[in-house]
């Protein structure tokens, strides 16, 4: 039974760029999320994907969006980077409205900003 | 708003020596708690959740942590530690109202000194 499997592992950009992350959830999940993980800090929700359609998000500006596909598969991009967006990127999927159910992560992508 | 505090920044302990790790937590409901385990570039890994029923929760590992409400507390312990306990902690609250959603810790460094 896969996990969740998130890629790349790893990633350099330059600022101003743009990335993509992509994470598959794990088997039977249907509810995606993703948090950002600054060095030396817990991580922060940024948004949450249901439906193909964002059902919450954290307090992230807009530079931040992404996607569910029918496969429940998700992306994550964030437009003209910046140097503080230098963290680990988590992706966790759980089944919404089964109350409480532990989300799973990914390993994550170290995201590095030059 | 949720919030999650942990006091510990970092912890040294000697192997074998018990471990306790302190969680508070702030909700204005009834909350989802749980314990994830962080190894140096790695996810996060589920060690227990407190839903409802027995404030005594057992997890993997030889963890355990008790719910605490009237201290709004939910304390991580291990009777006796092992190298390989060395990792970064995060306590964590959600809500079924929230969807899921996750707000974190800011982490506890565990060091096991041999």
């Amino acid at each position: 039974d896969a996990g969740v499997t998130q890629s790349p592992t790893h990633l350099i950009k330059t600022r101003g760029q743009q990335v993509t992350l992509r994470c598959s959830p794990k088997s039977g999940h249907d509810t995606v999320s993703w948090y950002q993980q600054a060095l030396g800090q817990g991580p922060q929700f940024i948004f949450q994907y249901y439906e193909e359609e964002e059902r919450q998000r954290g307090n992230f500006p807009d530079r931040f969006s992404g996607h569910q596909f029918p496969n429940y598969s998700s992306e994550l991009n964030v437009n003209a980077l910046l140097l503080g967006d230098s963290a680990l990127y988590l992706c966790a999927s759980s089944l919404l409205g089964q109350g409480g159910q532990p989300q799973h992560f990914g390993d994550g992508t170290r995201l590095s900003i030059l | 708003a949720q919030s999650v505090t942990q006091p510990d920044i970092h912890i040294t302990v000697s192997e074998g020596a018990s471990l306790e790790l302190r969680c508070n937590y702030s909700y204005g409901a009834t909350p989802y708690l749980f314990w994830y385990v962080q190894s140096p570039g790695q996810g996060l890994q589920l060690l227990l959740k407190y839903f409802s029923g027995d404030t005594l929760v057992q997890g993997i590992k030889g963890f355990e942590a008790e719910f605490k409400r009237s201290q709004s507390s939910f304390n991580l312990r291990k009777p006796s530690v092992h190298w390989s306990d060395a990792a970064e902690y995060f306590c964590a609250v959600g809500a079924q109202a929230a969807g899921n959603k996750l707000t974190f810790g800011g982490g506890t460094r565990v060091l096991v000194k041999p």
